[in-house]
């Protein structure tokens, strides 16, 4: 059974890059069967689409955010990484990493599951 | 981007048979067949209730069924039961690979 867990530093300062990384454990995120994806939840608020990424390299994001996300893959490790730049204390949430499945006729993605255990960033000096 | 539209709060009593919405446009839940919809329980991981508007993942009570009519997607949840009491979102592809979220809503079991 695949299993994700996120991990990277509760506490970055504004104006900081925030870096997390997702471990894949029960599966390989080498593979073309899912996509793989961050997901935010700021404190009391909705679920927020931030991108995913393929095992080919590409990634997708959400155009609020794309200009400051980079998600990248290390397959050595079977991880895969979220760093969000210039952040401010809007940036505070639960992160989360999951898998994305996608539908299988048009590679169109569509559900999310399973999900990491989520890792609280705060942003603050 | 503008997320989907979902009523804040819902509520029902147990047994009862409650239904919430969420609504897009033609270019997410309107133009495609794939709305997911998870539950979240107050600081817990969200779950996977409904895939591909109206599927089950393995393990999910029957009492969950999705539909869909035009832009708007629908959770029903049958024979309401305390345990049902959480937060729910939907979630929509909206083409170019992205995705968006419904806001939630909180389902009280009275």
């Amino acid at each position: 059974q695949v299993q994700l867990q996120e991990s990277g530093p509760g506490l970055v300062k504004p104006s900081q890059t925030l870096s997390l990384t997702c471990t894949v454990s029960g599966g390989s995120i080498n593979s073309d069967a899912y996509y793989w994806s961050w997901i935010r939840q700021n404190p009391g608020q909705g679920l927020e689409w931030i991108g995913h990424i393929y095992y080919t390299g590409s990634t997708y994001s959400n155009p609020s955010l794309k200009s400051r996300v980079i998600i990248s893959l290390d397959t050595s490790k079977n991880q895969f990484s979220l760093k969000l730049s210039s952040v401010t204390a809007a940036d505070t949430a639960v992160y989360y990493c999951a898998r994305l499945s996608y539908k299988s006729s048009s590679y169109d993605p569509g559900w999310f599951d399973p999900w990491g255990h989520g890792n609280l960033v705060t942003v603050s000096s | 981007q503008s997320v989907l539209t979902q009523p804040a709060s819902v509520s029902g009593s147990p047994g009862q048979s409650i239904t919430i919405s969420c609504t897009g446009t033609s270019s997410d839940v309107g133009n495609y067949k794939l709305v997911s919809w998870y539950q979240q329980y107050p600081g817990k991981v969200p779950k996977l209730m409904i895939y591909e508007g109206s599927k089950r993942p393995s393990g999910v009570s029957n009492r969950f069924s999705g539909s869909k009519s035009g832009n708007t997607a629908s959770l029903t949840i049958s024979d309401l039961q305390a345990e049902d009491e959480a937060d729910y979102y939907c979630c929509s592809y909206a083409g170019s690979n992205t995705l968006k979220f419904g806001g939630g809503t909180r389902l009280s079991v009275l």
